[in-house]
């Protein structure tokens, strides 16, 4: 399996402009979550889907952020519009349950992609 | 506030002795953690993990332990490679429920360990 993939992996765009990250999960696997790391927050969890369906939304920063799973196979997280302080790394995970107690939980995290808003 | 702490943003050691890397909570619901690691320009790996029913976990040169009454967790690598450089996350789940896939991160220490 090729992993969780990304894209784009680097992002530079101009204050005021929508933004689109994508991810392709893990086949098989039923939950994704979108995280956003920072030097100031580090890791934290945006929002989480189980079957496509969102879960919880409750670590997105506000309105201009808004993530959807169209199938099980492509994921998006947009912000529009978009500032300087949205500038960090943002990953995708993905994860399945009912493998054992070992992998409980155990997420699979995609390479990231770097925003930067100038 | 944060509910994972990671107080140490760096740690250095030399090769073949024991790294130890140390993380802190505050919330007693918190029931399962995990450690991950991570190499730049790549994303968090799965390290480890401990149940909260346990208070050791070993696998390879890697161990985790876990005291519950300081809400405290430890990994402990020994010995130590120049390969396990890495910034390490300490992560908890709470099971609440619908919500029970839900991690919280530390904010992570970059461990060096020089040749």
């Amino acid at each position: 399996d090729a992993g969780v993939i990304q894209s784009p992996r680097h992002e530079v765009t101009e204050m005021g402009q929508e933004v689109t990250l994508r991810c392709k999960p893990i086949s098989g696997h039923d939950y994704l979550f979108w995280y956003r790391q920072t030097m100031m927050r580090g890791l934290e969890l945006l929002i989480y889907f189980n079957n496509n369906v969102p879960i919880d939304d409750s670590g997105m920063p506000e309105d201009r952020f808004s993530a959807k799973m169209p199938n099980a196979s492509f994921s998006t997280l947009k912000i529009q519009p978009s500032e300087p302080r949205d500038s960090a790394v943002y990953f995708c995970a993905s994860s399945s349950r009912g493998q054992g107690s070992s992998s409980y939980n155990e997420q699979f995290f995609g390479p990231g992609t770097r925003l930067t808003v100038l | 506030d944060q509910q994972v702490k990671q107080n140490s943003p760096s740690l250095s050691v030399q090769e073949g002795r024991i790294s130890i890397l140390n993380c802190d909570y505050t919330n007693s619901m918190f029931d399962y953690f995990l450690w991950y690691k991570k190499y730049p320009a790549e994303g968090p790996t799965f390290l480890i993990s401990i149940s909260s029913i346990k208070d050791k976990n070993e696998d390879g040169r890697f161990t985790v332990f876990l005291n519950k009454s300081a809400k405290h967790l430890s990994l402990h690598i020994v010995p130590s490679q120049p390969g396990d450089s890495a910034v390490y996350f300490c992560a908890a789940r709470q099971n609440s429920g619908g919500s029970n896939y839900k991690l919280t991160f530390g904010k992570g220490t970059l461990l060096t360990v020089n040749p």
